[in-house]
């Protein structure tokens, strides 16, 4: 059975960091493409940053150079490190696989305010 | 940056009724697309990839069509469980991206 479980989201400051996880199981991360997508409140579905299986990665323009996308092959995990965090970064993070494979996690959500 | 456009953004209907959600590239995707849905706190389904296959173990009611810069998806006939907002995604070796998603609401 595959799952994908999200921790990591918390209430922080702007200007503060967070670190996002995704604990995978039934798949390997490695071998596959992984995603990060968010919803503000009320709102629609943005991709933030995906990871190929070679290693390489795109961001949205609106997060470019404050969130970084990486993996930690041997603990199955993707993470989402996210720095100087502005009050519209507040959403319910998702992880997702391949947009073919229909994998996503449940979500965790990023609160940023004062 | 290839922007998605969905049309309605609001759908009232009936039990029964046949209905039909566009979405429209700003330029050519192939058939590089796929349609969700997505009920209130929950994370989004996947009902169809690649415009038009069903992914498994989603009713034959829902299909979808298209390729190029308009696609649509249809469900044969409206139930109550369909109650939900849709949204369209394009994906390629870049990005993702969304529609601003279709409400279905019950008329």
């Amino acid at each position: 059975e595959v799952k994908l479980v999200e921790s990591g989201g918390d209430l922080v400051q702007p200007g503060g960091s967070l670190r996002l996880s995704c604990v995978v199981s039934g798949f390997t991360i490695s071998n596959n493409y992984m995603s990060w997508v968010r919803q503000a409140p009320g709102k629609g579905l943005q991709g933030v940053s995906v990871i190929y299986s070679g290693g390489t990665t795109n961001y949205a323009d609106s997060v470019k150079g404050r969130f970084t996308i990486s993996r930690d092959n041997s603990k199955n995990t993707l993470y989402l490190q996210m720095n100087s965090l502005r009050a519209e970064d507040t959403a319910v993070y998702y992880c997702a696989s391949h947009p073919t494979s229909g994998h996503w996690g449940q979500g965790t959500l990023v609160t940023v305010s004062s | 940056d290839i922007q998605l456009t969905q049309s309605p953004s609001t759908l009232s209907a009936s039990v029964g009724d046949r209905v039909t959600i566009t979405c429209r590239a700003s330029q050519s995707i192939s058939s590089w697309l796929a349609w969700y849905q997505q009920k209130p706190g929950k994370a989004p389904k996947l009902l169809i990839y690649t415009a038009s296959s069903l992914q498994s173990g989603v009713p034959s009611r829902f299909s979808g069509s298209g390729s190029g810069t308009e696609f649509t998806l249809t469900i044969s006939s409206l139930q109550p469980d369909d109650v939900a907002t849709y949204y369209c995604q394009h994906y390629n070796i870049y990005s993702e991206t969304f529609g601003q998603g279709t409400k279905v609401e019950f008329k």
